[in-house]
C-alpha cells in the first residue's frame, strides 16, 4: 500500500480481555517496529522485526504482550488479559533498510482504552 | 544508553513568526543520525528533517532548519514563518545505526500556533 496501515483505529475493551492490533507495512519494507505512546509521553520501543531474522522483543513490557509477523508483511500485536495501564496509542512503523539512515514511516496508530 | 531530552513540554508562536524547539542527547557514539518528527492530531508521525552527525552543515528543509552542535550534543529545530498547519507535537529522535536499529525518542514538545 501507499503507507503503513493500522487497525483498528480505536479500541475500547474491558480489563482482562485480549486485544489484537494489526499493522500492514509499506510494501517492500523489510523492517517493522511497534512502539507504545502513553498520553503525554514519548515513544516507547516494543518490538522489531527484520525479514526472517529472529525479532528483537526486548521492549515488550510483560509476557502478556506478544507479536507476530508473517514474512515481510502484516504484523499483529496481541495483548492478553489487558490492564488499565495498557491504555495507550500503539504505533507501527516500517523501514526499507536494516539500519540505514533510520527513517521510519509510521501508521496512524491504534488507540487502546482499557476500562 | 542513549537518551534524548526535550526540555520544553509546550511552546507557542504567532503565525508568521519564528520558533526554536530544543533537544539535547547523550551518546558515546561518534557517528549517528538525528531526526525531528512531527505528530499532528491525526497521530501519524511525519519526518520533518534529518541530520547526519558526520556532516557539519546544518540540514534545512524549506521553512525548517536545525542548529546541530555536536560537541554540545544539541540539536534544535527552527521553524520560520510559522503556519497554522505547523501546530503539532514535535519529537526529537536519535539513531546510531549499524546493529542498533532502534530510534530513541524524546518526550516531545507541543507546539501551538496562534493566528
Amino acid at each position: 500500500g501507499a503507507g503503513v496501515s493500522q487497525s483498528p483505529s480505536n479500541k475500547v475493551t474491558e480489563k482482562g480481555k485480549d486485544v489484537e492490533l494489526r499493522c500492514d507495512p509499506i510494501s517492500g519494507h523489510t523492517a517493522l517496529y511497534w512502539y507504545r505512546q502513553r498520553l503525554g509521553q514519548g515513544l516507547e520501543f516494543l518490538i522489531y522485526f527484520q525479514g526472517n531474522s529472529a525479532p528483537d522483543k526486548s521492549g515488550l513490557p510483560s509476557d502478556r504482550f506478544s507479536a507476530e509477523r508473517t514474512g515481510e508483511s502484516v504484523s499483529t500485536l496481541t495483548i492478553q488479559r489487558t490492564q488499565q495501564e495498557d491504555s495507550a496509542v500503539y504505533l507501527c512503523a516500517s523501514s526499507s533498510l536494516t539500519g540505514g539512515t533510520g527513517e521510519l514511516f509510521f501508521g496512524e496508530g491504534s488507540r487502546l482504552t482499557v476500562l | 544508553a542513549q537518551t534524548v531530552t526535550q526540555s520544553q513540554p509546550e511552546m507557542s508562536v504567532q503565525e508568521a513568526e519564528t520558533v526554536t524547539l530544543s533537544c539535547t542527547y547523550d551518546t558515546s557514539e561518534s557517528d549517528y543520525y538525528l531526526f525531528w518528527y512531527k505528530q499532528p492530531p491525526s497521530r501519524q508521525m511525519i519526518l520533518v528533517i534529518r541530520q547526519e552527525a558526520y556532516k557539519q552543515q546544518n540540514a534545512t528543509e524549506n521553512r525548517f532548519s536545525v542548529n546541530f552542535q555536536k560537541a554540545a550534543k544539541s540539536f534544535s529545530l527552527k521553524i520560520s514563518d510559522s503556519q497554522l498547519g505547523d501546530a503539532a507535537m514535535y519529537f526529537c529522535a536519535y539513531y546510531s545505526g549499524g546493529s542498533n536499529y532502534k530510534l530513541t525518542f524524546g518526550k516531545g514538545t507541543l507546539l501551538t500556533v496562534n493566528p
